[in-house]
């Protein structure tokens, strides 16, 4: 049984480019939650999708970043204009129909992003 | 009102020894309470979870106190083992908050 896959693993970028982290959930879940984990710093939240739809992107910075979870094909979160501060890892996880009361949350390995 | 506070930042115990993570919420809405465990390299797990209806919940040397009227829940390790030398972060959620809320985590070294 694959689990929650995301990739790249590693993505160097110099400043300006744009950066595309892929995730694919556990099969059958619907849920798909985005965290940011910078160095000594917990997970923080960034958004959540279900399938063609964003249900909250609170976490998620007003500029140059935007996530999609397509009705085919792997959930996206995408880094435009990346600058030095993007440098982090980036984790997906998924969930059969939420977190908390409903399901457990599955992570990634997640996807490490350094912005030169 | 949506953080989650973590003690301490990090934590060395000796092989045997008990080690122990606090965490504070704010949020009386919050009622669930995961505890996740994550190894350098790797995605967050899920080790064990409460919910505020119990105290305590014990699974093998993991166990889970809570105070709701305090607002505080925390991880103990019994017999802490090197291999459980990990990053624990706590997590809650509940109420009108659709999304797990972590905690800032501990880094334990267990020493052997």
């Amino acid at each position: 049984n694959a689990g929650v896959m995301q990739n790249p693993r590693h993505l160097v970028r110099r400043r300006g480019q744009e950066a595309r982290l892929r995730c694919s959930p556990v099969k059958g879940h619907s849920h798909v939650y985005w965290y940011r984990q910078l160095p000594e710093e917990g997970l923080k939240f960034m958004v959540y999708l279900q399938k063609e739809n964003i249900i909250d992107e609170s976490g998620m910075p007003k500029e140059r970043f935007s996530a999609e979870f397509p009705k085919e094909g792997p959930s996206i979160l995408r880094i435009q204009q990346v600058v030095r501060g993007d440098s982090a890892a980036y984790f997906c996880a998924s969930s059969k129909s939420g977190t908390g009361s409903t399901g457990e949350l599955f992570f990634g390995e997640g996807s490490r992003l350094t912005v030169l | 009102q949506q953080q989650v506070k973590q003690s301490p930042q990090s934590l060395i115990v000796q092989k045997g020894g008990i080690s122990i993570i606090n965490c504070a919420y704010e949020n009386t809405a919050f009622d669930y309470f995961p505890w996740y465990q994550q190894f350098p390299g790797k995605g967050p797990a899920l080790l064990i979870a409460i919910r505020p209806d119990v105290s305590e919940k014990k699974e093998g040397r993991f166990t889970i106190s809570f105070n709701k009227s305090a607002k505080q829940f925390s991880l103990h390790i019994m017999d802490s083992q090197p291999g459980d030398s990990a990053t624990y972060f706590c997590a809650a959620e509940g109420g009108a908050t659709n999304k797990l809320i972590f905690g800032t985590g501990t880094l334990l070294a267990v020493q052997p």
